[in-house]
């Protein structure tokens, strides 16, 4: 099956500083991407929609510019988390579709940030 | 809007037993259907997928699931448990391909030997 790498796998950052989380599809191109976020024992929640060549696609209460997404190519999403505060640390996690007719997701392995 | 359910956080049965992971899902149109495992720390794995012909499913590790349109479920199953199916199931929907998934809360499954 198609493959998405995440990078980093892990981050420790201070509160304040910025930090940068790359998705990539590894063996297919992909002009659309998802970004999820998971809290521990808690589920998936959809964060933004990320197009390439356009603007992410934001969800209801996620602050765009706390979270800045670049989909500057077909194999490479980023996610910017801006001036981390402890409250962001999570599990953040890709997806991308690929399949016949896309109608199946393909996840990365996911990063966890966690902020001091 | 869709929506997952999944009833019972945490499902425990012991090493050779059946296994039943319940899932409801509400969706206005004909759905695609998910299951997927995560193990501690690790991304998401898929173990099945229903987009559309036969209801009942088969996936990796033994496990499959049907789709009942008029109970608008999607159960998994597994005949019988192994200790390595100790880990956290999600089921997720969505209504059209290439689009996001919404997941449900998840089970967490554990196996007692």
């Amino acid at each position: 099956g198609a493959v998405v790498s995440q990078h980093p796998s892990r981050v420790i950052c201070k509160s304040g500083t910025s930090v940068k989380i790359e998705c990539r599809s590894l063996d297919f191109q992909a002009t659309t991407m998802f970004w999820y976020r998971q809290f521990p024992k808690k589920s998936l929640m959809l964060m933004a929609t990320s197009n390439e060549g356009s603007k992410a696609t934001y969800e209801q209460g996620v602050e765009k510019d706390k979270f800045l997404i670049n989909h500057a190519s077909l194999t490479l999403s980023t996610l910017t988390v801006t001036s981390a505060h402890p409250e962001d640390s999570s599990f953040y996690i890709c997806s991308a579709p690929q399949g016949v007719l896309y109608n199946e997701q393909f996840f990365g392995p996911g990063t966890r940030l966690t902020v001091l | 809007a869709q929506s997952v359910t999944q009833l019972g956080s945490h499902v425990s049965v012991s090493e050779g037993a059946l296994v039943l992971l319940r899932c409801n899902y509400s969706s206005s149109v004909p759905p695609y259907l998910f299951w997927y495992v995560q193990y501690p720390n690790q991304g998401l794995q898929l173990l099945l997928k229903y987009t559309t012909g036969a209801t009942l499913v088969k996936g990796i590790n033994g496990f499959e699931a049907e789709f009942k349109k008029s109970e608008t479920s999607f159960h998994l199953t597994k005949p019988s448990a192994h200790m390595s199916d100790a880990a956290e199931y999600f089921c997720a929907v969505s209504d059209q391909a290439g689009t996001a998934l919404i997941f449900g809360k998840g089970t967490t499954l554990s196996v007692s030997s």
